[in-house]
């Protein structure tokens, strides 16, 4: 199966700065890559899909990018509500496997 | 708006058999998409455990294949999970969501349940 690696496990920054998320694949999954939000209680949400594309009514502070084996996600500007665990996914090359997580929080 | 619901006991006795059901409103599974099973253990990350397209051709996790069965009922416009001789390690909150947002065939997960715990017992 294909190991998703998600740096770091934890991030803390303030709200209004730029948080900077990473991804990396252990083979390449070319562009068949999504980021999902987890708030505590809820299920994931999808934010991106095919590596850069915003799902429906996903604001434009999410940004992803890459494609292969290395992906980043980027919220341009912290929300209150940006503060959640970020998951990636592979959905190239079954089993589809997500990242263990980084934790979005408040500095 | 697509929803999808996952419903079944809460509670599983250890070695028995976990069964959940999903039902989708807002949309018709006979419509097309794979609809599939996803996992969550308490504090960690999440497993995919299989697909079902609306034909009831499927696709699992090969850790848990030899265990798990997933069918569809288009009927009631729902699908189901089974996973046998279950353990401690298989307590998770389990969602079930669709497979929609694609590119070339290959989509991530767009819509999902709301999630059920699962804790097995001994």
């Amino acid at each position: 199966e294909i190991v998703m690696t998600q740096s770091p496990a934890t991030l803390s920054v303030s709200p209004g700065e730029r948080a900077t998320l990473s991804c990396r694949a252990r083979q390449s999954v070319s562009s068949d890559l999504a980021w999902y939000q987890q708030k505590p209680g809820q299920a994931p949400r999808l934010l991106i899909y095919d590596a850069s594309t915003r799902a429906t009514g996903i604001p434009a502070r999410f940004s992803g990018s890459g494609s292969g084996t290395e992906f980043t996600l980027t919220i341009s500007t912290l929300q209150s509500e940006d503060f959640a665990a970020y998951y990636c996914q592979q959905y190239n090359t079954g089993p589809y496997t997500f990242g263990q997580g980084t934790k979005l929080e408040i500095k | 708006q697509v929803q999808l619901q996952e419903s079944g006991p809460g509670l599983v006795r250890s070695s028995e058999t976990l069964s959940l059901t999903c039902a989708v409103s807002g949309y018709s599974i006979r419509s097309g998409y794979y609809w599939g099973w996803i996992r969550q253990p308490p504090e960690k990350g999440l497993e995919w455990i299989g697909s079902i397209y609306h034909t009831g051709n499927t696709n699992y996790n090969p850790s848990l294949k030899s265990r798990v069965t997933i069918s569809v009922d288009t009927s009631k416009n729902q699908f189901s999970l089974r996973l046998s001789s279950v353990t401690a390690a298989d307590a998770a909150v389990y969602y079930c969501a669709r497979k929609g947002s694609c590119s070339g065939g290959r989509c991530s997960f767009d819509y999902w349940g709301q999630g059920t715990l699962v804790t097995v017992s001994s």
